[in-house]
């Protein structure tokens, strides 16, 4: 147990499908991040959150919307989604963002788009 | 721009030793990071280099060179469960964290 949980691990979906990924730490930590693993490639990172309030949106496309409603859970809401969004999304926490803290990841979720 | 630079996928014996090398141009330096990640799981913390020198910690150790932007990670005694992808990350001068690409360890017996 990794003290942050995501749900599904594992997702497919159309590309005119709407779905939600989860993610939820009982850490007590203030910072939620949502990442995105593609194979070969950096972890990039796509919204961080802080203290429930929005602080990065790395020009991620509109067809990614995230949501905080209070510290302890982070959703990422898709839809219209294309091939190429397929990888493995991760959520991340830590004590405060832009303070010198480590992360702790969940385990992921692999989506698929179809 | 900001790169971090590892090595895409090594190979090692069981038993022996290998070192992963990581190397950075950011703008600024607050502190590196070793991630573990097995396939299928999450990123798991290993270790944390403000300072130079090396932090050793049980079988894996983490060394720094900030004026060569360099880092490595030692992994002794390799054990087939040290099959992993190893993470090197950087914090630069506001906060922000630049991950490289990783780098597959694969432990043959």
């Amino acid at each position: 147990e990794t003290g942050v949980t995501q749900t599904p691990r594992h997702l497919v979906m159309g590309m005119t499908n709407k779905k939600s990924l989860k993610c939820e730490q009982h850490l007590g930590h203030n910072a939620m991040y949502w990442y995105k693993q593609s194979a070969k490639k950096p972890l990039e990172l796509m919204f961080v959150y802080n203290f429930k309030e929005q602080t990065e949106n790395n020009s991620v496309p509109s067809r990614f919307s995230p949501e905080c409603p209070n510290s302890s859970h982070l959703f990422l809401h898709l839809h219209t989604l294309q091939p190429e969004d397929s990888a493995l999304y991760l959520c991340a926490s830590s004590q405060e963002y832009k303070m010198n803290y480590g992360y702790t990841f969940g385990s992921g979720t692999r989506l698929t788009v179809v | 721009g900001q790169n971090i630079d590892q090595p895409t996928e090594m190979t090692a014996t069981e038993g022996a030793i290998v070192q992963i090398n990581c190397t950075y141009q950011t703008s600024g330096f607050n502190g590196l990071f070793w991630y573990q990640q097995h396939a299928g799981e999450a990123p798991t913390f290993l270790s944390y280099n403000v300072l130079d020198g090396l932090e050793e910690k049980g079988r894996f150790s983490s060394f720094l060179s900030r004026s060569k932007g360099y880092s490595y990670l030692l992994l002794k005694e390799l054990q087939m469960k040290d099959s992993a992808s190893y993470l090197c990350a950087v914090r630069d001068r506001d906060y922000q964290l630049i991950w490289g690409a990783g780098t597959k360890l694969i432990i043959k017996p």
